[in-house]
């Protein structure tokens, strides 16, 4: 199996523009999470999808951030406009439902000047 | 209030040392605890489960209090290899079945 996977590994955007992370979870697991982490406020959960849905989104910052999960396989966070206080490592991560694992993608080096 | 606090470090132990990290945690309803390891500009990896009764996993040991809202890990006879952060995680099923990560405590064993 090849994990969970992210792109691109490394973002580097000017401020306003828009941002697009994308995250393909582990075949047959039906939770998906996006961190965000930072040096001063760790790992921090964005938002939370089961089964494609979103359950929890209060993690997420403000308006400027949107995430989906269209189907199974696929899901996107997206940031418009970026802003320099958005630079961080985004972290994809999944979790089958009878597994207490979640499995993380090797992340999404973002930063905006 | 956070829902996992870690003691952010950092830890500077020799080899061969023991150390120990604990982690506090805000919500009584928690079900599951877990240690994860995350290496320099890596992805965190599961370390081991917590269980109620204690468990250890060659030279590390997990124990969970849960009166006392409580997690902790010790290693022993540390190596240069554990060197890395170690996150302290709670997952919560009463507010949706997430998993919470403290900051991490940060280990670098010395030769």
């Amino acid at each position: 199996d090849a994990g969970v996977i992210q792109s691109p590994r490394h973002e580097v955007t000017e401020m306003g523009q828009e941002v697009t992370l994308r995250c393909k979870p582990i075949s047959g697991h039906n939770s998906l999470f996006w961190y965000r982490q930072t040096m001063m406020r760790g790992l921090e959960l964005l938002i939370y999808f089961n089964n494609n849905v979103p359950i929890d989104d209060s993690g997420m910052p403000e308006d400027r951030f949107s995430a989906k999960m269209p189907n199974a396989s696929f899901s996107t966070l997206k940031i418009q406009p970026s802003e320099p206080r958005d630079s961080a490592v985004y972290f994809c991560a999944s979790r089958e439902a009878q597994s207490t694992e979640a499995f993380f993608g090797q992340g999404t080096r973002l930063t905006v000047v | 209030r956070k829902e996992v606090e870690q003691d952010p470090g950092p830890f500077n132990v020799p080899e061969g040392a023991t150390v120990a990290f604990n982690c506090t945690y805000s919500n009584s309803a928690s079900q599951s605890f877990f240690w994860y390891r995350q290496d320099c500009r890596k992805e965190p990896k599961l370390l081991m489960s917590v269980y109620s009764s204690g468990n250890e996993d060659g030279r590390f040991t997990a124990q969970l209090n849960r009166a006392s809202q409580y997690i902790s890990l010790l290693i022993r006879d540390s190596k240069l290899s554990d060197s890395a952060t170690y996150l302290c995680v709670v997952r919560t099923t009463n507010t949706g079945n997430q998993f919470y990560f403290g900051t991490g405590t940060s280990l670098t064993v010395i030769p």
